[in-house]
């Protein structure tokens, strides 16, 4: 069966620049939702989107935008990349809003 | 004050053994779910609970929404699932707030 996709696994930045990380959810789930977990500590909600809106927001900073699109995949930018954001970060999709969340294997995001 | 709490935060059990995880949380919640991530990093949703009890395989959860408490317990524990767990609420607003995670280690 199909499950989360996201691209890259890995990237490796440096300080000031941008990055986009994408997340193609399981085909019909129509909510996505963007977590970052850093070095040895919990995952951290950011923003989560349900048919294309945004519906709700965590921590995520003002320098991260998100959307998502049309065929409901999700991309996460991230601009003036800091050095503390090096984590990993998982999308999650879930068929309808509140559903199980069904998460990807992440990218890994190395800020040099 | 952490929205979920976990206990214990580490865990060493010898195969076989029966384990369980407990979680509190102090929100309002639409659901609970147990996560479980593996050393790399990914996650798997094992549970999403707003009632009751669920039962996969080995695996068993539970949910005391007046007590807001649940468990996760594990029956005859085998070293495949040394892992982290991690117990998350979500309201309905969609707002997730994740526990600190339990540690898990199955010794053969």
């Amino acid at each position: 069966a199909a499950g989360v996709i996201q691209s890259p696994r890995h990237l490796i930045k440096e300080k000031r620049e941008t990055a986009t990380l994408k997340c193609y959810p399981i085909p019909r789930h129509d909510t996505v939702y963007w977590y970052q977990q850093g070095p040895g500590q919990d995952p951290q909600f950011l923003i989560s989107f349900y048919e294309k809106m945004q519906s709700d927001k965590g921590s995520i900073p003002d320098r991260f935008s998100a959307q998502q699109f049309s065929d409901y995949h999700s991309e996460l930018n991230m601009s003036s990349l800091e050095l503390g954001d090096s984590a990993l970060y998982f999308c999650a999709s879930s068929v309808q809003y509140g559903e199980k969340l069904f998460f990807g294997s992440g990218t890994q995001l190395s800020v040099l | 004050k952490n929205e979920v709490e976990q206990s214990p935060q580490n865990l060493t059990a010898q195969e076989g053994e029966f384990i369980t995880i407990n979680c509190s949380y102090s929100v309002g919640i639409s659901a609970l779910h147990w996560l479980q991530q593996h050393p790399g990093g990914g996650i798997v949703s094992l549970f999403m609970l707003s009632s009751g009890k669920k039962k996969h395989g080995r695996l068993i959860a539970t949910i005391n929404i007046q007590e807001k408490h649940s468990s996760l317990h594990i029956t005859a524990s085998h070293p495949r699932d040394s892992a982290v767990y991690i117990c998350a609420v979500s309201n309905t607003g969609n707002q997730f707030y994740f526990g600190t995670g339990t540690s898990l280690t199955v010794i053969p």
